[in-house]
């Protein structure tokens, strides 16, 4: 049973520009959720997915924003990089609030 | 509010011996409290989690108390093994006004066991 994956694995992006990325949740769950974690940080809740509309937004710009597909999988978009979104993007999906299960995230390096 | 402290920030014990990470939450209303193990270069992996009408839970060598009148909630783990080391992040689910429930997580611990 795969668990939770996340796509690419890591990424060097120029400030200014765009970035996507792809998370295909655990088999079964219907939620995602993603997560920024700053070096030496625990995550920060950037926004949750359900139902294919976002249902819940923590404290990020406008310049976050994201997708959910019919079949549960979701993106996460990231528009005029500056250097301080570096950072781990994670992914996390659950069966409405229950059982978050992480990917292994995203390495996001903006240059 | 929305905040969960986590103390102490790294911890450094003897394999054998046991290990405390004690977290505080500011939200009443939490109801569902996680820990979290994360390797380096990995994702938070769920090690044991605790809800609001239980006050304490066991698995093998881990176990989690819960006092929700004092609002916080630790992680034990007992006879620590060197592939212990992690860092190790508590959370509580949060429910803003209007909206619906996340998890905020606390600063993570860096536990080293030394052989």
């Amino acid at each position: 049973d795969a668990g939770v994956t996340q796509s690419p694995t890591h990424l060097i992006k120029t400030r200014g520009q765009q970035v996507t990325l792809r998370c295909s949740p655990k088999s079964g769950h219907d939620t995602v959720s993603w997560y920024q974690q700053a070096l030496g940080q625990g995550p920060q809740f950037i926004f949750q997915y359900y139902e294919e509309e976002e249902r819940q937004r923590g404290n990020f710009p406008d310049r976050f924003s994201g997708h959910q597909f019919p079949n549960y999988s979701s993106e996460l978009n990231v528009n005029a990089l500056l250097l301080g979104d570096s950072a781990l993007y994670l992914c996390a999906s659950s069966l409405d609030y229950y059982g978050y299960t992480f990917g292994s995230g995203t390495r996001l390096t903006v240059v | 509010g929305e905040n969960v402290e986590q103390h102490p920030s790294t911890l450094s014990v003897q394999e054998g011996d046991s290990a405390v990470i004690k977290c505080t939450y500011s939200d009443s209303a939490s109801n569902y409290f996680p820990w979290y193990k994360q390797e380096l270069g990995k994702g938070p992996q769920l090690i044991i989690d605790i809800r609001s009408n239980v006050g304490e839970k066991k698995d093998q060598r881990i176990a989690v108390t819960l006092n929700k009148t004092a609002k916080h909630f630790s992680l034990h783990i007992t006879e620590t093994q060197p592939e212990d080391s992690a860092v190790y992040f508590c959370a509580a689910s949060i429910i803003p006004q209007g909206g619906s429930e996340k998890l905020v997580f606390g600063k993570g611990m860096k536990l080293t066991v030394n052989p």
